[in-house]
């Protein structure tokens, strides 16, 4: 039982690339979630999937788009990279929809130079 | 909006020393409220929670109790090790208000020396 896995765990990107960072959760969890973590100012939320087929935008959702590919897997896409969007993204999931207990990935470092 | 206050760190300690992380909340409606910890290199970790007023919270020595009428979540543990060393985010997640999400304080770097 792996939980909450993340790829890649480090990615440096030039400004204007695109990349995806990838999700999956193996704990049949219906909600998922992409935040970013800078420091001081805790975890922000970006996007989130209520359930496979829906997604929502969250705090900070400019510049990134998803996708719930099914129930297991919840993409984070920067199409055009900035020097902003250096961070550290967290993908996390929860069994219901209500923002309750919700179980987190290792991360990914991103650079943007 | 929903807004989590917590102590500023960074908070450094001695062993078996007595900690206690201040937080704080601002939610339109009836939350839910949890500690998550963050070792280094790591994702959070669910702490502990409490889903209601005068609740208490606990797990590997912390407690935390839900204070209404304070609007507080305050973190304690009686007695630190080195092992403790890590972020602490205090969250609240509001089934009242924009639910769906989970509102993070800022965290407090705690570091237990030997």
């Amino acid at each position: 039982n792996a939980g909450v896995t993340q790829t890649p765990k480090f990615q440096v990107l030039k400004t204007g690339q695109s990349m995806t960072l990838q999700c999956a959760q193996d704990m049949n969890h219906n909600s998922m979630y992409w935040y970013r973590q800078d420091p001081g100012m805790g975890l922000r939320l970006i996007y989130y999937s209520a359930s496979e087929g829906t997604t929502d935008k969250g705090e900070v959702p400019n510049g990134y788009n998803v996708s719930r590919l099914n129930k297991r897997e919840f993409s984070l896409r920067l199409e055009s990279a900035a020097p902003s969007q250096t961070s550290v993204y967290f993908c996390a999931s929860s069994e219901d929809s209500w923002g309750g207990t919700q179980y987190f990935g290792p991360g990914t470092r991103l650079l943007v130079l | 909006g929903d807004s989590v206050t917590q102590m500023e760190g960074p908070v450094t300690l001695s062993e078996e020393a007595f900690l206690t992380i201040n937080c704080t909340y601002t939610a339109t409606g009836y939350p839910s409220l949890f500690w998550y910890v963050q070792y280094p290199g790591e994702g959070l970790q669910l702490l502990l929670k409490a889903t209601k007023a005068d609740d208490k919270g606990s797990n590997k020595g912390f407690e935390a109790t839900y204070r209404k009428e304070t609007t507080s979540f305050h973190l304690e543990k009686g007695s630190v090790q080195v092992s403790d060393s890590a972020v602490y985010f205090c969250a609240l997640s509001d089934r009242g208000g924009s639910a769906r999400q989970l509102t993070f304080g800022s965290g407090t770097q705690l570091t237990v020396l030997p």
